[in-house]
């Protein structure tokens, strides 16, 4: 199994509500990362995950919570998120190596409304 | 930290080779070459990476000088389905520089019949 998966694909949210984005790969990778990516621009590094602890944080709101569960699951919390939060939100992994070959998502396209 | 700089737009036709170059003046001594494709709504897909001199795979190739102060992305016979931006970038992939993870404004390539 060589895929990640995201869900929802798509998610529209109101800026008081609380919602979660799932990532999930079965590929015995160690390292996950979600990125975000407005239009026409190029995908923007927000965590990284390794042995299931958070390594990096690029300096991301705190409306933006991730949680790692197990080494196969990666979640984003959502709260109280603006219309500018607006995006397509990537879920990655790959080997231990950090920028070694990253296996990406589909994405969940978030609107805020 | 090492910036890229990529062509915004390249056009060609079916059957042609492409070359898609990147360019990295202050690239570290640890710092590898990657590359990804990225097709609309998807995320993005790892391509090649390389440190000097050429690397091939199925896909295509990659062209490293001496000064790895550039690199170029050749992909041989294009088709239809190569329309797509792709990614330059150049990072450690050691653990701790983890935050170096950043990708280039990409190259838009447009392939006609």
């Amino acid at each position: 199994d060589t895929e990640v998966t995201q869900t929802p694909k798509h998610l529209v949210m109101g800026m008081t509500n609380k919602k979660s984005l799932k990532c999930e790969q079965h590929m015995g990778h160690r390292a996950m990362y979600w990125y975000k990516q407005k239009a026409k621009k190029p995908p923007e590094l927000m965590f990284v995950y390794s042995y299931e602890k958070l390594s990096i944080n690029e300096s991301v709101p705190s409306r933006f919570s991730p949680e790692c569960p197990n080494s196969s699951l990666l979640n984003l919390h959502l709260h109280a998120l603006q219309p500018e939060d607006s995006a397509l939100y990537l879920c990655a992994s790959s080997q231990e190596d950090i920028n070694n070959e990253q296996f990406f998502g589909p994405g969940t396209r978030l609107t805020v409304l | 930290l090492a910036k890229t700089t990529q062509p915004i737009s390249m056009d060609s036709y079916e059957g042609q080779e492409v070359n898609i170059t990147c360019s990295h003046n202050n690239i570290a001594t640890n710092d590898y070459i990657t590359w990804y494709q990225q097709f609309p709504s998807q995320g993005p897909r790892f391509i090649i990476q390389g440190y000097k001199t050429k690397v091939t795979n199925e896909v295509a190739s990659l062209f490293i000088p001496a000064d790895r102060k550039s690199s170029t992305l050749s992909l041989p016979r294009v088709s239809l389905s190569d329309t797509a931006v792709y990614y330059c970038l150049v990072g450690d992939r050691l653990y701790s520089s983890a935050s170096k993870i950043i990708f280039g404004s990409g190259t838009r390539l447009s392939i006609r019949p």
